[in-house]
This record gives structure tokens, sequence and C-alpha cells, in this order.
């Protein structure tokens, strides 16, 4: 069956470190993979995604993210996390054929000034 | 041009009534998907519509319906709420071709009494 898995129900980082939130997948074939975010207030919006080709895909608010086919993993860095990063993740793989997303349960991140 | 519109924004029933949620898409878009979306949970996909016809759903009962008209506006049904229903229900439009980008509405807060 078709899977992701978000292993971090929260995470709290100080501003200005660094940031990686985990996300594995389980799929037939490599799907399409995406990462959206939901800030209060201001609904989910697409961070970036990935198709094929280079496996380090840049997003905005300068968040990146790593495909490694060997490990159906997908997950989203940043270099330095700026209080207005605090917001949930999700990871959401999407398999062509089946039209039809599968939402990871998500990761809170909380800043601390 | 325009987001994706949800209404109404809350909704309040008591158990056993039902209820109808409606999404607007952006303009252009044929693809609308449904999502409900409780705490701990992540999104759950519910259903999936394509130029009227439905491409795909989710695991819920059939309690919960969908439908998509014409012009690309979809209504979903939820019949004989039960307590469980409280959720926030999220709407989301795409362009339907590969590059499936999600623009979400801000949801329909459904609370059952």
């Amino acid at each position: 069956a078709q899977s992701v898995t978000q292993p971090d129900i929260h995470i709290t980082v100080s501003e200005g470190a660094s940031l990686e939130l985990r996300c594995n997948y389980s799929y037939g074939a490599t799907p399409y993979l995406f990462w959206y975010v939901q800030s209060p207030g201001q609904g989910l919006q697409l961070l970036l995604k990935y198709f094929s080709g280079d496996t380090l895909v840049q997003g905005i608010k300068g968040f990146e993210a790593e495909f490694k086919r060997s490990q159906s993993s997908f997950n989203l860095r940043k270099p330095s996390v700026h209080w207005s990063d605090a917001a949930e993740y999700f990871c959401a793989p999407f398999g062509w054929g089946t039209y039809k997303y599968i939402f990871g349960t998500g990761t809170r991140l909380k800043v601390l000034a | 041009k325009a987001g994706v519109t949800q209404t109404p924004r809350y909704l309040i029933k008591t158990r056993g009534q039902q209820v109808t949620l409606s999404c607007s898409p952006i303009s252009g878009h044929r693809s609308v998907s449904w999502y409900q979306q409780t705490p701990g949970q992540g999104l759950q996909f519910l259903f999936e519509y394509f130029s009227e016809t439905q491409r795909n759903k989710g695991n819920f009962p059939g309690r919960f319906s969908g439908r998509q008209f014409s012009n690309s506006r979809s209504e979903m049904n939820v019949s004989t709420l039960e307590l469980g229903d409280s959720a926030l229900y999220l709407c989301a439009s795409s362009s339907g071709t590969v590059d499936e980008k999600l623009f979400f509405g801000s949801g329909t807060q459904l609370s059952v009494l």
C-alpha cells in the first residue's frame, strides 16, 4: 500500500539554526514529491516539488529538499531558520496514475527567538 | 486572479444532520480535490474530480459524497453527521495536468455537536 511517514511530529529549533524535516514514502514506483507548508492564517502553500532530474531541488523561502531513491526519502532542509518559518510542514507524494496525493501527518515546527 | 473559494467558512451542525460544502476553484482549473484535516491525522484524501468525473476517492464511508459541475465548481456532502466528522475540510484545485501543484482554499471548519 502507498504510504508516507513523517517521523517527527514536533520539532523545535532556535532562530538561525539549521533544519531538517524527514519524509519517507512507500510507493510502487517513484512518485512525484511535494512539500507543503501550512502557516497560521495563511492556508497551505507549495514549498517545492520533485519530478525527476537533479535530486536536490530548491523551493521558496530558502528551503531545499533532497530526493534519495535508495532510502525512499525526500527530506526538507533549510540552512538558517527564521521565526516566520514556524508552521506545519507536510510531505506529499503524488502518484500520477492514481491522481491523488497522500499527505503525511505533518511536522509542526516551533522556532525559538 | 481569484484564489480557491470555500463556503461557508464555519459551520455548526448536530449529529444526524447533513451538510453541503462548496468550493470554487481557480478560473481555468479543472481538477478539484477534497481533504479532511484533523489534529494528529494530517490531511486525509476524500476524493478528486476532473471535468465532472470522479477520478479517485479515499477511504471514507459512503456518507461522504461529492460532485463537480460543468463550471468546475464542486460540492461535498456529508450525510448523517457524526461527532467524528468535526474537522477542517479543505478544497484544492489544480490544472489536472502533470504539474499537479495544488492551490488550497482556506477551508470550512465543521463542528458537529
